[in-house]
């Protein structure tokens, strides 16, 4: 059974900080890696989908990388500003017959203070 | 377009009483997903369809049931509602592909916050 985590649980910055976001997965066999976004009392937003093919997307100041073979993905967000708080979720999809389902860490908490 | 919506925001029940969740997509999408998201245990699936008329198991299906009788809805429902059921339960839409494996992200609604007394 596919199990997703992700370190730290929480994080708190100042400004401007630049930040990596961790998450592991335990079977390597996935198609892709998707990084969500969630504000409080809201859906989940798609940020960043990576193939299993790729090792990296980037989007603006967000850079996903992916490797595959030791079961890591990092999301780093570069100069960190206050509306980047949220969380965020890594979530996997199977390789073979998924139809696209997803196995969710249980995501960073992150607060960039001014 | 409205993506993906949910009805309705915010349910209080008793033990033992029954709902029915609804999520619509106008998105034409063929893939529609339920989960439950629960603090610190991330999201959860809980049925899916991978067409109209089509519904599976997710990893925790018990006591709930779904139906997807038109492509843009996909139905939640508890039959006998628990405690162990309060949760913030998430639709989501995938536009699939003409095989099992998709390449696109999953579009989700705003949740639907339940408590259960």
């Amino acid at each position: 059974k596919q199990e997703v985590t992700q370190i730290p649980a929480a994080l708190s910055v100042p400004e401007g900080e630049n930040l990596v976001l961790n998450c592991s997965f335990t079977d390597s066999a996935i198609y892709n890696l998707q990084w969500f976004r969630q504000d409080p009392g809201k859906g989940l937003t798609s940020l960043l989908l990576i193939q299993s093919s790729q090792r990296e997307q980037t989007s603006g100041r967000l850079n996903a990388s992916l490797d595959k073979s030791s079961g890591r993905s990092t999301l780093y967000i570069a100069a960190s500003q206050p509306g980047d708080s949220a969380t965020y979720l890594c979530a996997v999809s199977a390789g073979g017959t998924s139809y696209g389902k997803l196995t969710f860490g249980q995501g960073t908490i992150l607060t960039v203070h001014p | 377009n409205a993506g993906v919506t949910q009805t309705p925001k915010f349910r209080v029940l008793k033990t033992g009483q029954s709902m029915t969740l609804l999520c619509a997509q106008d998105m034409n999408h063929e893939y529609m997903y339920w989960y439950r998201q629960d603090p610190g245990m991330g999201l959860r699936l809980i049925h899916y369809s991978v067409g109209e008329g089509t519904t599976a198991k997710g990893e925790v299906p018990d006591g709930y049931n779904v139906s997807r009788l038109k492509k843009q809805n996909f139905l939640l429902g508890l039959e006998s509602a628990a405690p162990s059921q309060t949760s913030v339960y998430f639709c989501a839409s995938n536009p699939g592909t003409s095989f099992e494996i998709t390449t696109d992200t999953q579009y989700f609604g705003p949740g639907t916050r339940l408590t259960v007394l």
